[in-house]
């Protein structure tokens, strides 16, 4: 089955302490893509992926890493979180880096404390 | 800056009736736009799109209009179903498969 696969699902976390949410897609991507998604503000973009070893910052990178070594794995790392990246977090990928629909995973619940 | 808006954030329709959900752009440089819907505890789910090019598409159900002079797209449901009950999200992209989201309207279709 064609898949965007993330975890974990939910992480309740203290501030400081690195994390990382891995991302995996089966269907030979080459793009993909994180996203937060916060109450009245919709989903908003993180990082994103052309292709392995390419990336480059969103909207709203500030306080993110991400990294592409593979073309199926695109995980995001918060180095010291903060209270204020308690957020939904999606990872998403399509086919190529041109317009077309993404594919989305189910989410991780990340709750800084 | 908040560039796809949604000024909705619920709507309530009934069973069988058309859903219209609205959204509202700034970004001259959008030139495909998308609208996905959301499921609580999963993520989004793609459903239908359009490109800049035309004005309209169709996809059983689920129609899209894009008015590129005011700026404005709208997703037409008909007839709704309880099982269309969701957020619906508004989506559009410049370059690179970037995609700017509105905040999400909850549609609620009673039987």
């Amino acid at each position: 089955e064609a898949q965007v696969t993330q975890n974990p699902r939910y992480l309740i976390t203290v501030t400081g302490k690195k994390l990382t949410v891995t991302c995996s897609q089966n269907m030979n991507h080459e793009y993909m893509s994180w996203y937060r998604q916060d109450p009245g503000l919709g989903l908003r973009q993180i990082y994103y992926s052309m292709n392995v070893e390419v990336t480059d910052k969103g909207d709203v990178p500030e306080g993110y890493k991400v990294s592409r070594k593979e073309k199926r794995n695109f995980p995001l790392i918060l180095e010291s979180p903060s209270p204020n990246q308690t957020s939904l977090y999606f990872c998403a990928s399509s086919l190529t880096i041109f317009n077309q629909p993404q594919h989305f995973g189910d989410g991780t619940r990340l709750s800084i404390l | 800056d908040q560039q796809v808006k949604q000024n909705s954030p619920s709507l309530s329709v009934q069973e069988g009736r058309i859903s219209i959900l609205n959204c509202d752009y700034t970004n001259s440089m959008f030139d495909y736009f998308l609208w996905y819907k959301k499921y609580p505890a999963e993520g989004p789910t793609f459903l239908i799109s359009i490109s800049s090019i035309k004005d309209k598409n169709e996809d059983g159900r689920f129609t899209v209009f894009l008015n590129k002079s005011a700026k404005h797209l709208s997703l037409h449901i008909v007839p709704s179903q309880p099982g269309d009950s969701a957020v619906y999200f508004c989506a559009a992209s410049g370059y690179w498969n970037r995609l700017t989201f509105g905040e999400g309207t909850q549609l609620t279709v009673n039987p």
